[in-house]
């Protein structure tokens, strides 16, 4: 089993919609998750922490934790084409500063 | 605020070969961390560096090697360098404490011929 996992997608959906990616992860000591949004060609760049169950809101995007099942998701709202981007999920591990990534899911968003 | 620096951006080796990237993190960052990506693997952990210090070691094999220096930049060196080395080579830098997130340079992409 991979330490975190995430569904490669593609995930298409229309613009206006709500876009909804996860990620699921292996240890249960891990505190720290974060999203990054990676376009072609670019490096990635961070979106969002979240370090406590329940939802974290910045803007469009909010993202969900649930330690007790061990997933981590985030819901983009009013996609637009231009979120069409590899959306990483990141885990810290245990107690170490090492990130794990998982493998990101493919977002397209439809004009 | 400056972001994370990577130099060079392109690199063409041969096998056998040797080559060093160097990072600068963004101004106050005391920790650097290195990844390779690529298509097959994904983005994997190299090792981080805190206070010239390697707090942290991914898989790879000893080829791969780090270090900082007393202003925070860091450089890898990937000694014997094999085809399958061909990636993109990213450093991320962070303040080091705890639940603080990692910001990206651009890469270094590095294709061995």
């Amino acid at each position: 089993q991979k330490e975190v996992e995430q569904n490669s997608g593609p995930l298409s959906v229309p613009e206006g919609a709500i876009a909804s990616l996860n990620c699921t992860y292996s240890d249960r000591v891990s505190q720290s998750f974060f999203w990054y949004r990676q376009y072609s060609g670019k490096s990635p760049e961070l979106i969002m922490s979240i370090y406590s169950n329940g939802d974290k809101e910045d803007g469009r995007f909010t993202a969900q934790l649930n330690k007790a099942s061990q997933y981590v998701s985030l819901l983009i709202r009013d996609s637009q084409p231009s979120d069409s981007a590899t959306y990483l999920c990141a885990v810290r591990i245990g107690s170490s500063y090492k990130l794990i990534f998982g493998s990101g899911t493919r977002l397209l968003v439809r004009p | 605020k400056a972001g994370v620096t990577q130099t060079p951006r392109y690199l063409i080796k041969t096998r056998g070969q040797q080559v060093t990237l160097s990072c600068s993190p963004i101004s106050g960052h005391r920790s650097v961390s290195w990844y390779q990506q690529t298509p097959g693997q994904g983005l994997q952990f190299l090792f981080e560096y805190f206070s010239e210090t390697q707090r942290n070691k991914g898989n790879f094999p000893g080829r791969f090697s780090g270090r900082q220096f007393s202003n925070s930049r860091s450089e890898m060196n990937v000694s014997t360098l094999e085809l399958g080395d061909s990636a993109l080579y990213l450093c991320a830098s962070s303040t080091g404490g705890d639940n603080q997130p990692q910001h990206f340079g651009d890469g270094t992409r590095l294709s061995i011929l």
